[in-house]
């Protein structure tokens, strides 16, 4: 089965630190992997994907994943985070295949604080 | 740009009422999909469709179902709300097929559904 594990529930940053936000996925054959952001009182927004191909993937405002097979991993980057930058980020997976459902992580809300 | 739109943005409705929550796309999607957002349980798939009149249980189904009588509408509906059901709704959309946005979802900007 598929699951998904986002490590820390809340992370906080300064301004213009790094941001690390964690991602462990499980799946029995080759995953799809995806960030979204959710900004209060709003939908979920597509950071990036990974579907095939080159493994780091970069997407809008600066974020960048690397998918690490042999880790199972899709950690979610950016160098030097913004006040904008503060939302819940959710991680998920599916599979080809698979109508596209979603697995999602339970989430990280991210504070960035000046 | 692909738009989902949820028909309602909050709801507050009594123990034992029906419900109905309607999600229209309008970018010929094959699929459509509801989640409940819960704090500190992520999105959890309750039902979705991959055509009209087709609809597969999702992993938390029990208490509510769906209609999808239309490509582009996908329907929720809670027969009868219980407290429990009190969370955030979220509709999404996605092609089937591959190309540039393969396994992308598009999502509308939720229902807040309070049940007292």
């Amino acid at each position: 089965a598929q699951s998904v594990t986002q490590l820390g529930s809340h992370v906080s940053v300064s301004e213009g630190a790094l941001v690390l936000l964690r991602c462990n996925y499980s799946s029995s054959v080759p995953p799809y992997l995806f960030w979204y952001v959710q900004y209060p009182n709003q939908g979920l927004q597509l950071l990036l994907k990974y579907t095939t191909g080159a493994t780091l993937v970069k997407g809008i405002n600066g974020f960048e994943a690397e998918f690490k097979k042999s880790e199972t991993s899709f950690h979610l980057t950016k160098p030097s985070a913004h006040m904008s930058d503060a939302a819940e980020y959710f991680c998920a997976v599916s599979f080809s295949g698979g109508y596209n459902k979603l697995i999602f992580g339970a989430g990280t809300r991210l504070a960035v604080h000046p | 740009d692909v738009k989902v739109t949820q028909s309602s943005r909050y709801l507050v409705k009594r123990t034992g009422e029906k419900v109905f929550l309607e999600c229209v796309q309008d970018m010929d999607h094959e699929n459509m999909f509801w989640y409940r957002q819960d704090p500190g349980l992520g999105l959890r798939l309750i039902y979705f469709s991959y055509d009209v009149k087709m609809k597969e249980k999702g992993d938390i189904p029990e208490g509510y179902s769906v209609s999808r009588e239309k490509k582009e509408r996908f329907s929720l509906i809670l027969e009868s709300a219980s407290t429990n059901q009190t969370s955030m709704y979220l509709c999404a959309s996605s092609f089937s097929r591959g190309g540039p946005n393969t396994g992308e979802l598009f999502f509308g900007e939720g229902s807040r559904l309070t049940v007292l």
